[in-house]
């Protein structure tokens, strides 16, 4: 167990859809990830905050957004959902971000668009 | 650019070793090394920073060598539990902008 929560654990969905996927670091990590692995694929990273505040931005696409809450819990939303959305999604946390930093990864969401 | 890793799958019998290289055309600040199962969340193994330097606990170990921009990891008298599919994840900065890849997977299979 890496300390990372992740809900809800499953979710199906229709395509046109938007849905949240939550994410709580493991205590004391101030920065989160977001990754998406679709079926046989590997691991793209989105988006990582940091405190707060945006501190990098990979392959997300315009449909999806996210954010950091001031209890660091981060909410990753997709909206207008295809599809090829269908996929895990992870959350990491490390402590502070920075370069080096050992990411733990949550369970993850499968997430089924149908 | 996805860091490519080497090769892409295989298959080993109990107790033989096995070596795992991931290369990337980006000039890397760090490397880190993943196992994870079918369905389950990515586990850390080990993370190297740059200058060369070389890590290993118990029968895992890897390498980074930053001039060649290349990691490899190092897997000996390989047991039952070490299938899965290893990824290394790489921490590069490019245009100012700090990105966090993934490599392309190899997907080992540890057999009785």
């Amino acid at each position: 167990d890496s300390g990372v929560t992740q809900t809800p654990k499953h979710l199906i969905t229709a395509t046109g859809q938007r849905v949240t996927l939550r994410c709580s670091p493991r205590s004391g990590d101030l920065s989160v990830y977001w990754y998406q692995q679709s079926l046989d694929q590997g691991l793209q990273f989105l988006i990582q905050y940091y405190n707060g505040e945006e501190r990098a931005k990979g392959n997300i696409l315009e449909r999806f957004s996210a954010q950091q809450f001031p209890d660091l819990h981060s909410e990753l939303n997709l909206s207008s959902l295809e599809l090829g959305d269908s996929a895990l999604y992870f959350c990491a946390s490390s402590v502070s971000g920075r370069e080096g930093d050992t990411q733990y990864f949550g369970p993850g969401t499968r997430l089924t668009v149908l | 650019q996805q860091p490519v890793q080497s090769p892409q799958a295989v298959i080993l019998r109990e107790g033989e070793d096995a070596v795992i290289n991931c290369s990337s055309s980006k000039a890397l600040y760090s490397v880190h090394w993943y196992r994870q199962k079918h369905g389950e969340a990515p586990v850390f193994l080990m993370i190297l920073l740059k200058g060369g330097e070389q890590k290993g606990h118990d029968k895992i170990s890897a390498s980074f060598n930053e001039k060649k921009q290349q990691s490899s990891l190092y897997l000996t008298a390989s047991q039952l539990s070490y299938s899965g599919t290893y990824f290394c994840g790489t921490e590069a900065v490019s245009s100012g902008t700090y990105k966090y890849i993934f490599g392309t997977g190899t997907r080992l299979k540890v057999l009785a």
